[in-house]
């Protein structure tokens, strides 16, 4: 079972270049969101989405935008990388029973770097 | 503010040699607590979801506890393939807020 898939795995890009992460799941989950980890700062929410044409901003959202394409995808966008977004950036998606998200799965995770 | 805290940060035990970890949370109306394990360079793993206090999950070696103020991972008489890092996270709201987590090294 694939799961939670993320693209690329690793990107190194210069300071104001753009990229878009890539993620999408296979588990008919109407909800997903992005968090970026970082050494000391745990894993922070910067977007969720609750179903196909909603998202929401999280605890971290400046500088970056997401698009939920469709059910299955929900991509992240950096329009004008800056250092301070060197991270490892995550895909995570859950279910909603009875009103509620269910535990969230998580993908193995983007490693950028902004030089 | 909704906050999750987790001690230690890290924990070095023995092959055999039981532990607990801890997270203390504070949240307005908890909709569930969740234990996620992760290794290096791989990402959270889910173990267990907690809903309401005095309620208990096992796996392996593995128990998870839940009062009104805190969750307790039991680890019993743990092998070094139990190393990881494990998080520890509420819902609150529509995402999961997170612990910043405990590292766990067994040795042999």
């Amino acid at each position: 079972n694939a799961g939670v898939t993320q693209t690329p795995k690793f990107q190194v890009l210069k300071t104001g270049q753009s990229m878009t992460l890539q993620c999408a799941q296979d588990m008919n989950h109407n909800s997903m969101y992005w968090y970026r980890q970082d050494p000391g700062m745990g894993l922070r929410l910067i977007y969720y989405s609750a179903s196909e044409g909603t998202t929401d901003k999280g605890e971290v959202p400046n500088g970056y935008n997401v698009s939920r394409l469709n059910k299955r995808e929900f991509s992240l966008r950096l329009e004008s990388a800056a250092p301070s977004q060197t991270s490892v950036y995550f895909c995570a998606s859950s279910r909603r029973d009875r009103g509620a998200n269910t535990e969230a799965f998580f993908g193995q995770g983007t490693r950028l770097t902004v030089v | 503010e909704d906050q999750v805290t987790q001690s230690p940060e890290a924990l070095r035990l023995q092959e055999g040699e039981s532990s607990s970890l801890n997270c203390s949370y504070t949240v307005s109306g908890l909709r569930g607590l969740f234990w996620y394990r992760q290794d290096p360079g791989k990402g959270p793993e889910f173990l267990f979801t907690l809903y309401s206090a005095g309620e208990e999950k096992e796996k392996e070696r593995l128990k998870a506890t839940l009062t009104k103020k805190e969750s307790f991972l039991h680890i019993t008489a743990p092998k070094p393939e139990d190393s990881a890092t494990y998080l520890c996270a509420v819902r609150a709201g529509t995402a999961l807020i997170f612990g910043k987590g405990t590292t766990l090294s067994v040795s042999s």
